[in-house]
This record gives structure tokens, sequence and C-alpha cells, in this order.
């Protein structure tokens, strides 16, 4: 089962900041949080990923609270391509087992 | 384009056939995953491998379905006696993993743009 939450859906404004939230309460300590996108008829695509320090890349900031609790994921500048479905993702990883565990993701709509 | 390869694009058969999906992922990846996604629903873990291991299924494979990874390079997954609940789309993604965790293991999966199975 998933172990993260997600609203359904988001709009945003074309140029404006896109903030979409993850819940994750029940994150482990070593458990990293990733986000992925996927657009229509595509496969997912990564977008970031981190364990508890905020990161940052071309595409995204991640912000991660200090409890590892919830997330956010930052599109600074939201332009329409950015519309997709938006999947908050906890890597499971053991000794016998390193997956992915999509939820139902976050679908974002962005408007010009 | 990720570089992952997924064959055919589209299937449509009808119920009680059997059905073959091949998947030819980055050249150096060592691990390759199967999902399946239905509509509305994020991607299910099916299964994974590392080289030509089968590490991991999921509790979702049944009997009828296989997957295999011969070569540890492409992998096919065979669904049998197929179902009208089996249509959904079949999602590739390889990876490089390292054997010691030298901080060059990202996570990051490489999907291809899936297989579309339709059973009538």
């Amino acid at each position: 089962d998933a172990k993260t939450t997600q609203p359904p859906s988001m709009d945003c404004a074309e140029g404006r900041a896109a903030n979409l939230p993850c819940n994750h309460s029940t994150i482990s300590g070593n458990e990293y949080v990733y986000w992925y996108r996927q657009i229509h008829s595509q496969g997912p695509q990564y977008i970031i990923h981190g364990l508890k320090n905020n990161e940052t890349n071309e595409m995204a900031s991640l912000i991660i609270t200090e409890d590892r609790k919830s997330s956010t994921l930052i599109l600074p500048h939201a332009t329409l391509r950015d519309t997709a479905v938006y999947y908050c993702i906890v890597r499971v990883r053991s000794y016998n087992t390193d997956k992915l565990i999509f939820g139902t993701g976050t679908r974002l709509q962005v408007f010009p | 384009d990720t570089g992952v390869s997924q064959n055919p694009r589209h299937k449509i058969t009808k119920r009680g056939q059997n059905v073959t999906f091949r998947c030819d992922p980055i050249s150096e990846h060592n691990r390759l995953y199967w999902y399946r996604q239905t509509l509305g629903q994020g991607p299910e873990f099916l299964t994974y491998f590392q080289n030509e291991a089968q590490l991991e299924k999921s509790r979702l494979l049944s009997d009828r379905f296989s997957a295999e990874r011969p070569k540890g390079s492409f992998s096919t997954l065979e669904i049998q006696r197929t179902e009208q609940g089996d249509s959904a789309m079949y999602l590739c993604a390889s990876t490089l993993r390292w054997r010691s965790n030298r901080g060059q293991d990202t996570g990051e999966l490489f999907f291809g743009e899936g297989s579309r199975l339709t059973v009538l």
C-alpha cells in the first residue's frame, strides 16, 4: 500500500509557482521521498528525490519538513507543459525489496 | 525518449488468449521493473529483476503471469488465459544499482512508454 497521501487535483496559473503537498507520516528514518510525474499516455518521469534536506534541481525544488512527515514539491514557474499527474512516493527498501510504491497522485492543471 | 523500449505499444486480444510483452532496458542497467497501471490509478508494482534473477513478485502477479529476463538484458512479461481484468497499461522501467552504496545510486527509474493491453 502507498505510504503517501496527496490531494487529487490542483490548478495553477501559468508563470506562477505550483506547490504540491504530500503527507508521509509513516515514513521510516532511512526511506527516501521521490517525486515523479506522468504526462498523458507517457511513462512516469523522475523529477527529484530527498531524504531530509531540501533539494533543488533544474526541474523543481523539494522541501521536506523537519519531522519528515510531509513534503512539498515546488515548480517555480509553471508552464502549460507541466500539466500532468504528480506522484509523491516513498522508496521501500530493505534486505529483500527495493521498489517505488505509487499512490494515486495529484493531477496538476496549469491554465493560461 | 528515456531509452527504454517496450513492444508492442498496443495489444487487443480476446479473453482466454495469451499475450507477451517485451521490454528492452537501457543497455548498462542491471535492474528492471514491471508495473501495471489501470485508468485513474498510479502504477502498481508487479516484479523486478537484478540482472537475470527475479528478486520479488507482487501478490498481484497471479500464476497466469510470468516474467523472465534470461540474459539479464531484455525482459518479457507473459499473461496466459487473459481476462478482462487484465486490461491495463504495462510499464517497464530500468535503472543501475551498485553493489555498494557509493552515493551513485539515485534510485531514478527510467520508464518506457508502456504497452497497453485491451482484453475483449
